[in-house]
């Protein structure tokens, strides 16, 4: 069984802060993982995504990611957040064997003030 | 824009009854997911079509069925409906059913609202 957790339904920082969106993902296989974003009354999009080839990944708009087997985690970052990046970041496991649907996280929500 | 059609955009009905969501994939896609998204249960995985056929299961009620048809567009049928049916209803498609990674693209969501 895969699942996912995500650390804080809600972070805020400071424009041009450090942005970091936690996640923790269980998996008895090889897992893929992604980020999604969801701005407010829209569909998902897709920040980035790990599927085992380079273990830091990068993404869209400045976003990458660690994958870190040892603490089996896949935390989000960006160097400086901009007031655009307030949006709500879900982290999600999927099986590279087989089937991909995707389990997803909670959800962490991303207030970004000046 | 993901490519990914929904439609309605906002459904409101009554207990009881029955409603039809659908979805257009992204053109050249085979693969159609269908998500559940509610403030208590999170984002769920509904059920997965490749290509017509039902590929995978995820926690659907009875009360749910879908089909992907042979223009590969699919549809969300809700019976019977309830309160708690009340959620963001989102597609995703994909290029193939699973056995290499491929990225889903969301469409934009159909708000279902119970009353």
């Amino acid at each position: 069984a895969q699942s996912v957790t995500q650390l804080g339904s809600h972070v805020s920082v400071s424009e041009g802060a450090l942005v970091l969106l936690r996640c923790n993902y269980s998996s008895s296989v090889p897992p893929y993982l992604f980020w999604y974003v969801q701005y407010p009354n829209q569909g998902l999009q897709l920040l980035l995504k790990y599927t085992s080839a380079a273990t830091l990944v990068k993404g869209i708009n400045g976003f990458e990611a660690e994958f870190k087997k040892s603490e089996t985690s896949f935390h989000l970052t960006k160097p400086s957040a901009h007031m655009s990046d307030a949006a709500e970041y879900f982290c999600a496991v999927s099986s590279s064997r087989g089937y991909n649907k995707l389990i997803f996280g909670a959800g962490t929500r991303l207030a970004v003030h000046p | 824009d993901s490519g990914v059609t929904q439609t309605p955009k906002h459904l409101i009905t009554a207990t009881g009854q029955r409603v039809t969501l659908r979805c257009s994939p992204r053109s050249g896609d085979l693969s159609v997911y269908w998500y559940q998204q509610s403030l208590d249960q999170g984002l769920q995985f509904l059920i997965q079509y490749y290509n017509g056929e039902e590929r995978a299961k995820g926690n659907i009620l009875e009360r749910f069925s879908a089909q992907q048809f042979p223009d590969l567009h699919s549809e969300l049928n809700l019976s019977s409906l309830e309160l708690g049916d009340s959620a963001l209803y989102f597609c995703a498609s994909s290029v193939d059913g699973g056995t290499n990674y491929n990225e889903q693209f969301f469409g934009p969501g159909t708000r279902l609202t119970v009353l």
